[in-house]
């Protein structure tokens, strides 16, 4: 079993809809980081999360440090934000990261 | 204008032909690292470094080689690459890895293939 595992693993919807993604992991973490990969492949960070919830104008992530469970939901989605979204964890004490496989959102017109 | 640069951005070369992937920031950051990613298998790291002389090995460093010998730079070398390399190369950095940690800048990528 992964230590970082994400859902769902692909998603198209309309655009417009209310996007939810999931990552749940499994240790204890400083920090949780979500990312955001285009095709083409460059990343960029969209988050870094220790508690509660962040909002960066239609994204907003989300955690809870007690269930181990992250969220990141997108408002009012547009077909620019086709890429894939990816959960990253720096598990407590160790100086490096563990990823989620990523989700691929497809937003069609 | 803050990056983090990496050359070359594609490169096909053959077996056992030693290369060396740049990477530099413009940031002044002290963490740094290596990764590469794989269909199926995601983003895995190889190598980090936590600030000039200081590295350590990721999950996946067999067959690499970092040095840190300034803290803008942070190159990584494949002395004799084999097929099971190619793959698409990520660097990044952060102002810090300690506990709250910092922002992760990435690089643009490299897609190596080994013939």
């Amino acid at each position: 079993k992964n230590e970082v595992e994400q859902s769902p693993q692909n998603l198209t919807a309309q655009e417009g809809e209310f996007i939810t993604i999931n990552c749940s992991y499994s240790v204890g973490i400083s920090a949780l980081h979500w990312l955001q990969q285009h095709p083409g492949g460059g990343i960029v960070s969209l988050f870094m999360l220790s508690s509660g919830k962040k909002k960066h104008g239609r994204l907003i992530a989300t955690i809870n440090i007690q269930e181990k469970h992250s969220s990141l939901h997108i408002t009012a989605s547009h077909p620019r934000d086709s890429a894939v979204y990816i959960c990253a964890v720096r598990p407590q004490g160790a100086q490096k990261l563990v990823f989620g496989q990523g989700t691929r959102l497809t937003i069609n017109p | 204008e803050a990056q983090v640069t990496q050359n070359p951005r594609y490169l096909i070369t053959v077996t056992g032909k030693k290369l060396t992937v740049t990477c530099s920031q413009n940031m002044n950051h002290e963490y740094m690292s290596w990764y590469r990613q794989d269909p199926g298998l995601g983003l895995r790291q190889i190598y980090y470094s936590m600030n000039v002389e200081v590295t350590d090995k990721g999950d996946v460093p067999e067959g690499y080689k970092v040095s840190r010998k300034e803290k803008r730079n942070f190159p990584l070398i494949l002395e004799s690459p084999s097929p099971n390399q190619t793959s698409l190369y990520f660097c990044a950095s952060s102002s810090s890895m300690s506990s709250m940690g910092g922002e992760l800048f990435f690089g643009e990528g490299s897609r190596l293939t080994v013939l």
